[in-house]
């Protein structure tokens, strides 16, 4: 059973901090993760997605990548209300797109 | 029209009920899918659908039947439900090909409660 891991908060941050997302995956055969934000009400819309191990920057969000511990997490720097949202990790489980989402991290911004 | 639209957006039936919910994408996407999305549990994957063909089904009771007339339309169709199906059903498309793999497209979901 490939699972994902999140802690499922709320992570609370003051305005203008960093806000550290983080996600375990169970396949270590997974390739290719991705980090979808879900609004209340709403439905996830993709912010970021990751193949290589390391870093990558977009923006005020960075996803990093570590595939022999198993571990992504997500960087939000500089963090705004308007970012308080549920942020779902996910992992591409084959082909077609399937994704393996984990059940979300809620993030609470406050002013 | 916004790329991927759901109807109804909510529903409320009986267990004996027969009933449809409807997706369609706007985007020229050639995969379609069902997730159901419960209350503290992770998205759950149902159908898939790749050029109108159905290529995955996860374990889920015969009472969802999914349909998928063309590469725009989706359906879920419902019958016989128990409220433990009661939960938010999303409808995704997304391209299998090009550099963007594993984008999916959501629409905004139809919420059923079975009673």
């Amino acid at each position: 059973q490939k699972e994902v891991e999140q802690n499922s908060g709320p992570l609370s941050v003051p305005e203008g901090a960093i806000a550290s997302l983080n996600c375990t995956y169970s396949d270590r055969g997974s390739q290719s993760f991705f980090w979808y934000r879900q609004y209340s009400g709403k439905s996830p819309e993709l912010i970021m997605f990751i193949y290589s191990n390391g870093d990558k920057e977009d923006g005020r969000f960075t996803a990093q990548l570590n595939k022999a511990s198993q571990y992504v997490s997500l960087l939000i720097r500089d963090s705004q209300p308007s970012d308080s949202a549920t942020y779902l990790c996910a992992v591409k489980a084959g082909g077609y797109n399937k994704l393996i989402f984990g059940a979300g991290t809620r993030l609470a911004v406050h002013p | 029209e916004t790329g991927v639209t759901q109807t109804p957006r909510h529903l409320v039936m009986g267990m004996t009920n027969k009933k449809s919910l409807k997706c369609e994408q706007h985007l020229g996407h050639n995969a379609m899918y069902w997730y159901k999305q419960s209350a503290k549990k992770p998205l759950e994957l149902m159908f898939v659908y790749s050029l109108e063909e159905r290529v995955e089904n996860n374990s889920v009771p015969s009472r969802f039947s999914p349909e998928c007339p063309n590469s725009s339309h989706l359906f879920l169709h419902l019958h016989t439900l128990q409220p433990e199906d009661s939960a938010l059903y999303l409808c995704a498309s997304s391209q299998n090909a090009g550099p963007n793999t594993g984008e999916l497209f959501f629409g905004e979901g139809s919420r059923l409660t079975v009673l």
